[in-house]
């Protein structure tokens, strides 16, 4: 399957950070995707990005579709303890990248 | 509570046994995904199935077979288990399938880890 390269693999931060995180590909995508996944629990779509260039937000939350297609950012500004989980990026909606783990410390 | 069910949440089993995951999308979703995630190798798509019919094949191996039934529920059946086999298995609805290249949101259920000894 297609590889997605998403870092950083682990993060620890304080309250109130801000955090960026991103995935790249070696592949073009059409549609990338950012979920998030709470322990114990199946992931739960954040923001969906159709085209390049695109910036998009939900909240606190920024993503951003590469111009390339073959990457994209997602910022969280003013991080709060609820936070805390495991982000992922999805190209294409199948192919996810391998995570970052967020831990924020209050 | 993303309206997507899964049974059993847990499963543990031997080496070359057989398991069958269940999956109940969201009510008026027709389409059905299958996941595996495990530690070194984040989520895996294996198959999706819309409607009743194979729509996508991901990295899913041989002695792995999923089917789409007319009440819209799903089961993935593992075969010949082994060792490497255990990871949570989850299961996605949609409303649709895709559509070129637009994407439908896809709800996750709980997922059902499977150890296998």
């Amino acid at each position: 399957g297609q590889q997605l390269n998403q870092s950083p693999q682990s993060m620890f931060i304080q309250e109130g950070e801000d955090v960026s995180m991103n995935c790249t590909s070696s592949s073009i995508f059409n549609t990338w995707l950012w979920y998030k996944q709470d322990p114990g629990e199946g992931p739960v779509l954040l923001i969906a990005l159709y085209k390049a260039g695109e910036l998009t937000s939900n909240g606190r939350l920024t993503a951003q579709f590469g111009i390339t297609r073959k990457d994209s950012f997602l910022n969280i500004s003013a991080s709060i303890p609820s936070d805390v989980g495991i982000y992922f990026c999805a190209g294409n909606q199948f192919y996810f990248g391998t995570g970052t783990s967020l831990t924020v410390i209050p | 509570d993303s309206g997507v069910t899964q049974t059993p949440k847990h499963l543990i089993t031997a080496t070359g046994q057989r398991v069958t995951l269940r999956c109940s999308p969201r009510s008026g979703d027709l389409s059905v995904y299958w996941y595996q995630q495990s530690l070194d190798q984040g989520l895996q798509f294996l198959i999706q199935y819309y409607n009743g019919e194979e729509r996508a094949k991901g990295n899913i191996l041989e002695r792995f077979s999923a089917q789409q039934f007319p009440d819209l529920h799903s089961e993935l059946n593992l075969s010949s288990l082994e060792l490497g086999d255990s990871a949570l298995y989850f299961c996605a609805s949609s409303v649709r399938g895709t559509s070129g290249n637009h994407y439908n949101e896809q709800f996750f259920g709980p997922g059902t880890r499977l150890t296998v000894l």
